[in-house]
């Protein structure tokens, strides 16, 4: 079973604080996307990584994605009330034919 | 800007009704998709659809059946509802099969099975 284990499940810190979320698997993946999903709506894409080693920055949230693409970060510096919410990780598995594998999330609260 | 609609946001509905949950998109994608959410088990594909009057079996679909008459709508049914379908439901679309682009969803239906 190919499965993408998000840690922590759940973080609160302050505002002003860095954070990292892990995306783990023991499967190689040709590409993996991070989504942040807020209360009540859809989850929103905010960027998809597909070669070993990439690392992509959206003003403070650095993403990473493993040398051997098996796994991923989400770095977020100096976190703001605005960032709260769940981030999902998913991805498409090598050799696989279409389904994107989903994390369980993990919930973030920053507290002003 | 380019969506993906669901027509209600929040449903009750009683046990053994028929349910219909809509889902339209007008991106023209070929792909389109119906998950649901609960809490601690991320997201779940019930059923997904590649083409016009294609369908395919995801992990969950016992309960569900669909549709896709047109290729911007996209319908979820429950053919005789039950509390263990409560939950979210997400209708999702992408543009390619390699899924690179990522998905867009809607804004989700939280139905409750009562």
């Amino acid at each position: 079973t190919q499965l993408l284990e998000q840690s922590p499940q759940f973080l609160s810190i302050q505002e002003g604080e860095n954070l990292t979320v892990y995306c783990n698997s023991s499967s190689v993946f040709s590409s993996l996307q991070w989504y942040r999903q807020e209360p009540g709506e859809g989850p929103v894409l905010l960027v998809t990584v597909v070669t070993g080693g990439e690392v992509k920055k959206l003003k403070r949230l650095t993403f990473q994605f493993g040398d051997a693409r098996k796994d991923s970060s989400l770095h977020i510096t100096a976190a703001q009330p605005g960032d709260t919410g769940l981030y999902l990780c998913a991805g498409v598995a090598q050799g696989s034919n279409y389904q994107l594998i989903w994390g369980a999330g993990t919930k973030l609260i920053i507290k002003p | 800007d380019v969506k993906v609609t669901q027509s209600s946001r929040y449903l009750v509905k009683r046990t053994g009704e028929k349910v219909f949950l809509e889902c339209v998109q007008d991106m023209d994608h070929e792909n389109m998709f119906w998950y649901r959410q609960d809490p601690g088990l991320g997201l779940r594909l019930i059923y997904f659809s590649y083409d016009v009057k294609m369908k395919e079996k995801g992990d969950i679909p016992e309960g569900y059946s669909v549709s896709r008459e047109k290729k911007e709508r996209f319908s979820l049914i429950l053919e005789s509802a039950s509390t263990n379908q409560t939950s979210m439901y997400l209708c999702a679309s992408s543009e390619n099969l390699d899924r690179v682009e990522g998905y867009t969803f809607g804004s989700g239906t939280r139905l409750t099975v009562v």
